[in-house]
Order: structure tokens, then C-alpha cells, then sequence
């Protein structure tokens, strides 16, 4: 079975802490993806790897940034939250090549107090 | 750019009742169209998908058609059970500079009562 784990379901976190939301995939995709869901907007991508080392700004980067030093492991982070991000994170891994789907982890719902 | 609108929830419906979500999209050239569902407590994973024009996506009773004409991809159930209920989200897949991207519509919550 194809396995798209992120490492928290629920996270609380303080203002202006320094947030790492971790992301493991099993299938050697090459793409993954970081997307933030929130309710009357559906799901907005924050960022992409096509590879190792390799990132693309999704349409929402901004108080973001991500790392992917191996194939398998991608990282949100968020540098100073804030409470306006407050939101449910989706991580998803595809192959590069279409049409193809996207796996989903389960979500982290990170609350920013 | 690349967008997807999807009717608006919730969807509130008795069991074994007809369900059609209506899904329309805006992108150039041909797209890749999808439906992902979300149950509670879960990420999304993929219903169905379309890759061409006229071509029909079907998995567990449920089916959608690509059309091109009306740059449409509704889904549709003809009976829906309580287990169905689920948010579900069209998306739509395009080649970009070299690579993959979807981009979601806002996602219809479907409830259904017994």
C-alpha cells in the first residue's frame, strides 16, 4: 500500500516558534507537495519538489519555506507562526510524469495560539 | 491561469437518494479532471479521474464525465448510502513547465441521513 505519513496529527504551537511539519513517503515519488486546507477555500499548495534539493513556490508560500534533502522526506516550516496560520497541512506525493494521482497523508491540524 | 468551481455545500441528502456535485473548470489546452473525497479525520484520496475529453471516470457507484464542451466534470451517484458522507473536491491536473500540478476546487460536503 502506498504510504504518505506525516510525523503529527495534531500540533499546538505558541507564536513566533519556529513550527517543522515532517512528511515521509514510501512509493520513491519523485514530486511532493505541502497544501493548506481551510474551509470555504479548499486546498491551496504552498509548496513543491520535483527532487531532491529541488523546490517550486506553490501559490501561498509566503511565511513559509520547505527542505528536501532526501527523496523520500519533505518539510514545511514555518520560520515565525502566526495565528493566521492556523489551519489544517496536507502533504501528497505523485510521479512526475501525468496524468497521475496524488497520495495524501493524513493531515496536521496545527493550531497557532 | 487554472481554476476549478464546484458548487457549494453542505449536500444534504437521504439515503438512496440521486447525487450529482456540479464541477467546472477554467485552463488551457486539455487537463487531467479528478475527484478526490475526504472522510472525516482523513486526507484525500482520489475517486475517480478523467484524462480526455468524453472519457467517463467511474469507481464505487460513482461516475463523472469529461466534457469539454461545457468544460465540465459533475459527479454523479444514483443511490448514496450514510457512508458516503465525505467532503469531495474536483481538481483538475496539468502539465507545468515540465511537471504536474492540481489545483483544487473549494470541496462540497455531502451528509446523508438514513
Amino acid at each position: 500500500d502506498v504510504k504518505v505519513t506525516q510525523s503529527s496529527r495534531y500540533l499546538v504551537k505558541r507564536t513566533g516558534e519556529k513550527v517543522f511539519l515532517e512528511c515521509v513517503q514510501d512509493m520513491d515519488h519523485e514530486n511532493m507537495f505541502w497544501y493548506r486546507q481551510d474551509p470555504g477555500l479548499g486546498l491551496r499548495l504552498i509548496y513543491f519538489s520535483y527532487d531532491v534539493k529541488m523546490k517550486e513556490k506553490g501559490d501561498i508560500p509566503e511565511g513559509y519555506s520547505v527542505s528536501r534533502e532526501k527523496k523520500e522526506r519533505f518539510s514545511l516550516i514555518l520560520e515565525s507562526a502566526s495565528t493566521n496560520q492556523t489551519s489544517m497541512y496536507l502533504c501528497a506525493s505523485s510521479y512526475p510524469q501525468g496524468p497521475t494521482e496524488a497520495f495524501f497523508g493524513q493531515g496536521t491540524r496545527l493550531t497557532v495560539v | 491561469g487554472n481554476s476549478v468551481t464546484q458548487m457549494e455545500g453542505p449536500v444534504t441528502l437521504s439515503e438512496e437518494a440521486f447525487l450529482t456535485i456540479n464541477c467546472t473548470y477554467t485552463a488551457t489546452g486539455y487537463p487531467s479532471l479528478f475527484w478526490y473525497v475526504q472522510y472525516p479525520g482523513e486526507g484525500l484520496q482520489l475517486l475517480l479521474k478523467a484524462t480526455k475529453a468524453d472519457d467517463k471516470g467511474s469507481n464505487k457507484g460513482f461516475e463523472a464525465t469529461y466534457r469539454k464542451e461545457t468544460t465540465s466534470f459533475h459527479l454523479e451517484k444514483g443511490s448514496v448510502q450514510v457512508s458516503d458522507s465525505a467532503v469531495y473536491f474536483c481538481a483538475l491536473s496539468k502539465l507545468n513547465t515540465g511537471f504536474q500540478k492540481l489545483v483544487f476546487g473549494t470541496g462540497t460536503r455531502l451528509l446523508v441521513s438514513p
